[in-house]
Protein backbone atom coordinates (compact mmCIF):
# COMPACT_ATOMS: atom_id res chain seq x y z
CA UNK A 1 0.00 0.00 0.00
CA UNK A 2 0.94 3.80 -0.97
CA UNK A 3 -0.62 4.50 2.50
CA UNK A 4 -1.58 8.78 2.13
CA UNK A 5 0.18 10.40 -0.94
CA UNK A 6 0.36 14.03 -1.80
CA UNK A 7 1.10 15.96 -4.68
CA UNK A 8 2.60 18.30 -5.46
CA UNK A 9 5.51 18.25 -2.80
CA UNK A 10 6.49 22.17 -3.09
CA UNK A 11 4.14 24.94 -4.66
CA UNK A 12 4.93 28.27 -5.06
CA UNK A 13 1.94 30.61 -6.29
CA UNK A 14 1.08 34.50 -6.98
CA UNK A 15 -1.63 36.04 -4.70
CA UNK A 16 -4.63 35.72 -6.64
CA UNK A 17 -3.64 32.45 -8.47
CA UNK A 18 -5.79 29.51 -7.56
CA UNK A 19 -4.38 25.77 -7.25
CA UNK A 20 -5.66 22.18 -6.13
CA UNK A 21 -3.32 20.12 -3.88
CA UNK A 22 -4.15 16.27 -4.51
CA UNK A 23 -4.64 13.97 -1.77
CA UNK A 24 -5.20 10.52 -2.30
CA UNK A 25 -5.36 7.06 -0.06
CA UNK A 26 -5.46 3.56 -1.10
CA UNK A 27 -6.71 1.89 3.10
CA UNK A 28 -10.55 2.30 1.80
CA UNK A 29 -10.62 4.73 4.52
CA UNK A 30 -13.87 6.67 5.11
CA UNK A 31 -12.22 9.83 6.89
CA UNK A 32 -10.08 11.91 5.20
CA UNK A 33 -9.38 15.65 6.41
CA UNK A 34 -6.61 18.68 5.45
CA UNK A 35 -4.83 20.02 8.13
CA UNK A 36 -2.62 23.00 7.46
CA UNK A 37 0.63 23.29 9.44
CA UNK A 38 2.12 26.99 10.61
CA UNK A 39 5.13 27.75 12.95
CA UNK A 40 4.27 27.81 16.73
CA UNK A 41 0.33 26.50 15.85
CA UNK A 42 0.53 23.01 15.49
CA UNK A 43 -1.79 21.98 13.07
CA UNK A 44 -5.23 23.29 12.37
CA UNK A 45 -7.98 21.77 11.23
CA UNK A 46 -9.29 23.31 7.31
CA UNK A 47 -11.97 20.35 5.73
CA UNK A 48 -12.64 16.83 6.45
CA UNK A 49 -14.88 14.26 5.06
CA UNK A 50 -16.54 11.32 6.35
CA UNK A 51 -17.80 9.41 2.72
CA UNK A 52 -17.80 10.47 -0.91
CA UNK A 53 -19.99 13.10 -0.82
CA UNK A 54 -19.78 14.55 2.78
CA UNK A 55 -17.81 17.06 3.77
CA UNK A 56 -17.53 19.66 6.46
CA UNK A 57 -15.46 23.16 7.71
CA UNK A 58 -13.13 22.56 10.71
CA UNK A 59 -11.28 25.22 12.21
CA UNK A 60 -10.24 27.44 9.71
CA UNK A 61 -11.75 26.72 6.20
CA UNK A 62 -12.23 30.21 4.79
CA UNK A 63 -10.25 30.23 1.57
CA UNK A 64 -10.14 26.69 0.59
CA UNK A 65 -12.92 24.44 -0.87
CA UNK A 66 -13.01 20.49 -0.82
CA UNK A 67 -14.92 17.66 -2.59
CA UNK A 68 -14.89 14.04 -2.18
CA UNK A 69 -16.55 12.13 -5.27
CA UNK A 70 -14.67 8.78 -4.30
CA UNK A 71 -13.21 7.74 -1.28
CA UNK A 72 -9.85 7.66 -2.62
CA UNK A 73 -9.29 11.26 -2.84
CA UNK A 74 -9.53 14.51 -1.24
CA UNK A 75 -8.26 17.70 -3.34
CA UNK A 76 -7.91 20.64 -1.45
CA UNK A 77 -8.78 23.70 -3.68
CA UNK A 78 -7.06 27.40 -3.31
CA UNK A 79 -9.53 29.46 -5.54
CA UNK A 80 -7.75 32.66 -5.23
CA UNK A 81 -4.44 32.62 -3.00
CA UNK A 82 -3.36 34.92 -0.66
CA UNK A 83 -0.16 35.49 1.15
CA UNK A 84 -1.40 34.39 4.71
CA UNK A 85 -2.46 30.73 3.03
CA UNK A 86 1.45 29.97 3.22
CA UNK A 87 1.73 26.88 4.93
CA UNK A 88 2.35 23.50 5.37
CA UNK A 89 -0.38 21.37 4.25
CA UNK A 90 -1.20 17.64 5.26
CA UNK A 91 -3.75 15.20 4.67
CA UNK A 92 -4.72 12.46 6.40
CA UNK A 93 -6.90 9.85 6.57
CA UNK A 94 -8.33 6.96 9.14
CA UNK A 95 -11.17 4.74 9.30
CA UNK A 96 -14.56 6.34 10.78
CA UNK A 97 -14.81 6.77 14.38
CA UNK A 98 -17.96 5.09 14.61
CA UNK A 99 -16.21 1.76 14.14
CA UNK A 100 -13.33 0.45 16.68
CA UNK A 101 -11.82 3.30 18.98
CA UNK A 102 -8.26 3.34 17.88
CA UNK A 103 -8.60 4.73 14.73
CA UNK A 104 -5.37 6.11 13.97
CA UNK A 105 -4.97 8.85 11.56
CA UNK A 106 -2.15 8.53 8.71
CA UNK A 107 -0.51 11.36 7.66
CA UNK A 108 0.94 12.07 4.12
CA UNK A 109 4.09 13.57 3.75
CA UNK A 110 2.93 17.05 3.43
CA UNK A 111 2.99 19.97 0.83
CA UNK A 112 4.75 23.26 1.59
CA UNK A 113 2.89 26.07 -0.26
CA UNK A 114 4.53 29.72 -0.34
CA UNK A 115 2.20 32.47 -1.64
CA UNK A 116 4.14 35.77 -3.24
CA UNK B 1 -13.74 23.81 23.20
CA UNK B 2 -10.79 21.54 23.22
CA UNK B 3 -7.56 22.99 23.66
CA UNK B 4 -4.07 21.88 23.66
CA UNK B 5 -1.02 23.17 25.51
CA UNK B 6 2.84 22.69 25.08
CA UNK B 7 3.94 25.47 27.39
CA UNK B 8 7.77 24.75 25.92
CA UNK B 9 8.41 25.58 22.58
CA UNK B 10 11.83 24.72 22.51
CA UNK B 11 13.86 22.35 24.67
CA UNK B 12 17.86 22.12 23.85
CA UNK B 13 19.69 18.96 25.67
CA UNK B 14 23.17 17.37 25.51
CA UNK B 15 23.35 13.61 24.41
CA UNK B 16 22.35 11.20 27.48
CA UNK B 17 20.11 13.96 29.18
CA UNK B 18 16.79 12.57 30.25
CA UNK B 19 14.16 15.05 28.66
CA UNK B 20 10.32 15.50 29.31
CA UNK B 21 8.26 17.21 27.24
CA UNK B 22 4.75 18.85 29.00
CA UNK B 23 1.24 18.32 27.35
CA UNK B 24 -1.64 19.87 29.03
CA UNK B 25 -5.19 19.58 27.76
CA UNK B 26 -8.50 20.84 27.97
CA UNK B 27 -11.52 18.85 27.17
CA UNK B 28 -15.36 18.57 28.85
CA UNK B 29 -15.79 14.91 27.56
CA UNK B 30 -15.86 11.94 29.63
CA UNK B 31 -14.16 10.36 27.18
CA UNK B 32 -11.32 11.38 24.69
CA UNK B 33 -8.05 10.00 23.36
CA UNK B 34 -4.66 11.66 23.39
CA UNK B 35 -1.32 11.08 20.83
CA UNK B 36 1.89 11.76 20.76
CA UNK B 37 3.46 12.75 16.93
CA UNK B 38 7.24 13.17 16.11
CA UNK B 39 8.60 15.66 13.24
CA UNK B 40 11.59 14.68 12.24
CA UNK B 41 13.32 17.67 9.73
CA UNK B 42 12.52 15.47 7.18
CA UNK B 43 8.61 16.59 7.50
CA UNK B 44 6.71 13.80 8.10
CA UNK B 45 4.60 13.39 11.32
CA UNK B 46 5.40 10.09 12.85
CA UNK B 47 2.92 8.63 15.58
CA UNK B 48 4.01 7.81 18.80
CA UNK B 49 1.26 6.51 21.03
CA UNK B 50 -1.92 7.04 21.89
CA UNK B 51 -3.78 6.94 25.13
CA UNK B 52 -7.59 6.89 26.07
CA UNK B 53 -9.04 8.76 28.95
CA UNK B 54 -9.73 5.75 30.95
CA UNK B 55 -6.77 4.05 30.94
CA UNK B 56 -4.08 5.98 33.24
CA UNK B 57 -1.49 3.59 33.10
CA UNK B 58 1.68 4.88 32.62
CA UNK B 59 3.57 3.14 29.46
CA UNK B 60 7.06 2.86 28.67
CA UNK B 61 8.68 1.74 25.30
CA UNK B 62 11.97 1.73 24.79
CA UNK B 63 14.06 5.15 25.95
CA UNK B 64 10.06 6.77 25.40
CA UNK B 65 7.83 7.08 28.76
CA UNK B 66 4.43 9.04 28.94
CA UNK B 67 2.98 9.98 32.38
CA UNK B 68 -0.86 10.48 31.73
CA UNK B 69 -2.21 12.05 34.87
CA UNK B 70 -6.19 12.58 34.17
CA UNK B 71 -6.06 14.69 37.97
CA UNK B 72 -4.11 17.75 36.47
CA UNK B 73 -4.90 16.80 32.59
CA UNK B 74 -1.63 16.48 31.75
CA UNK B 75 0.51 13.57 29.03
CA UNK B 76 3.83 14.15 29.78
CA UNK B 77 6.55 12.48 27.60
CA UNK B 78 10.03 11.57 28.63
CA UNK B 79 12.89 10.55 26.80
CA UNK B 80 15.60 8.94 28.62
CA UNK B 81 19.00 9.05 27.87
CA UNK B 82 18.59 10.91 24.64
CA UNK B 83 20.19 10.72 21.32
CA UNK B 84 20.96 13.05 18.40
CA UNK B 85 18.27 11.28 16.51
CA UNK B 86 15.35 12.30 18.91
CA UNK B 87 16.09 15.68 17.75
CA UNK B 88 12.39 16.65 16.29
CA UNK B 89 9.33 18.93 16.92
CA UNK B 90 6.82 16.72 19.12
CA UNK B 91 3.45 17.29 19.29
CA UNK B 92 0.62 16.73 21.47
CA UNK B 93 -2.90 15.83 20.44
CA UNK B 94 -6.63 15.42 21.51
CA UNK B 95 -9.34 13.43 19.98
CA UNK B 96 -13.15 13.67 21.06
CA UNK B 97 -14.94 9.94 21.49
CA UNK B 98 -17.16 11.26 18.81
CA UNK B 99 -15.22 12.12 15.12
CA UNK B 100 -11.59 11.83 14.11
CA UNK B 101 -10.89 15.19 14.05
CA UNK B 102 -7.42 15.99 16.56
CA UNK B 103 -6.74 18.88 18.29
CA UNK B 104 -3.02 19.62 18.54
CA UNK B 105 -0.94 21.37 20.61
CA UNK B 106 1.79 24.23 19.36
CA UNK B 107 4.31 21.61 19.42
CA UNK B 108 7.74 21.70 21.21
CA UNK B 109 11.49 21.57 19.27
CA UNK B 110 13.70 19.39 20.77
CA UNK B 111 17.29 19.93 19.75
CA UNK B 112 19.66 17.44 21.18
CA UNK B 113 22.88 18.47 20.83
CA UNK B 114 26.45 15.83 20.44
Amino acid sequence: NAGVTQTPKFQVLKTGQSMTLQCAQDMNHEYMSWYRQDPGMGLRLIHYSVGAGITDQGEVPNGYNVSRSTTEDFPLRLLSAAPSQTSVYFCASSYDSRGPPWNEQFFGPGTRLTVL
Amino acid sequence: AQKVTQAQTEISVVEKEDVTLDCVYETRDTTYYLFWYKQPPSGELVFLIRRNSFDEQNEISGRYSWNFQKSTSSFNFTITASQVVDSAVYFCALRRNAGNMLTFGGGTRLMVKP
